[in-house]
């Protein structure tokens, strides 16, 4: 089971905001960072750290992190957002251990 | 830029072992980052398999530790996965990435950037 826990689904309707979450204990301690996955493709990252985005990610991404809780944002979703989006960071047990939260399916309606 | 690129045998038969290399161009193995193995059931969510540093320290997935050995060949610029005793539950995409890491002010935080584009290893007799 995954020590980051995420919604499996959420909708957003065309040019609405929308906020996925990732919960887990190690978020205390630990920035998340966030990949968007296609179909068929590799993780790309989106956010990581407090809120970078790395080169060529729309400014529409942005991240947040309060408590055991972090969030990737989306303002002003389009089409080609529609993904899965996974969380990352480490466990809660402090050997430097990575984990991924089980996804969240992004559909823009 | 950095590039990886995952190689190896895509069938490998239940009980064998899987075999995997990442070629690192663009950069050295041996700046600071570690690197990592992530693989991808068919339909299903990632799954962290476990890092490498270039000094050779490595930290493993607990679900997967007793199967598996990540090293390092500095002289070829690339890293390698092995998995033992496989089963049709190991069938996957598997990717290797960059992970880089930053702690500021208390809190830390990596990621993983670039990715390999994969290569998906069945099981299958």
């Amino acid at each position: 089971s995954s020590e980051l826990t995420q919604d499996p689904a959420v909708s957003v309707a065309l040019g609405q905001t929308v906020r996925i979450t990732c919960q887990g204990d190690s978020l205390r301690s630990y920035y998340a960072s966030w990949y968007q996955q296609k179909p068929g493709q590799a993780p790309v990252l989106v956010i990581y750290g407090k809120n970078n985005r790395p080169s060529g990610i729309p400014d529409r991404f942005s991240g947040s992190s309060s408590g055991n809780t972090a969030s990737l944002t989306i303002t002003g979703a389009q089409a080609e957002d529609e993904a899965d989006y996974y969380c990352n960071s480490r466990d809660s047990s402090g050997n430097h251990l990575g984990v991924f939260g089980g996804g969240t399916k992004l559909t823009v309606l | 830029q950095v590039q990886l690129q995952e190689s190896g045998p895509g069938l490998v038969k239940p009980s064998g072992t899987l075999s995997l290399t990442c070629a690192v161009s663009g950069g050295s193995i041996s700046s600071s980052n570690w690197w990592s193995w992530v693989r991808q059931p068919p339909g299903k969510g990632l799954e962290w398999i476990g890092e490498i540093y270039h000094s050779g320290s490595t930290n493993y997935n607990p679900s997967l530790k007793s199967r598996v050995t990540i090293s390092v060949d500095k002289s070829k610029n690339q890293f390698s996965l092995k998995l033992s005793s496989v089963t049709a539950a190991d069938t996957a995409v598997y990717y290797c990435a960059r992970d880089q890491g930053y702690c500021s002010g208390g809190s830390c935080w990596d990621w993983f950037d670039p990715w390999g584009q994969g290569t998906l290893v069945t099981v299958s007799s």
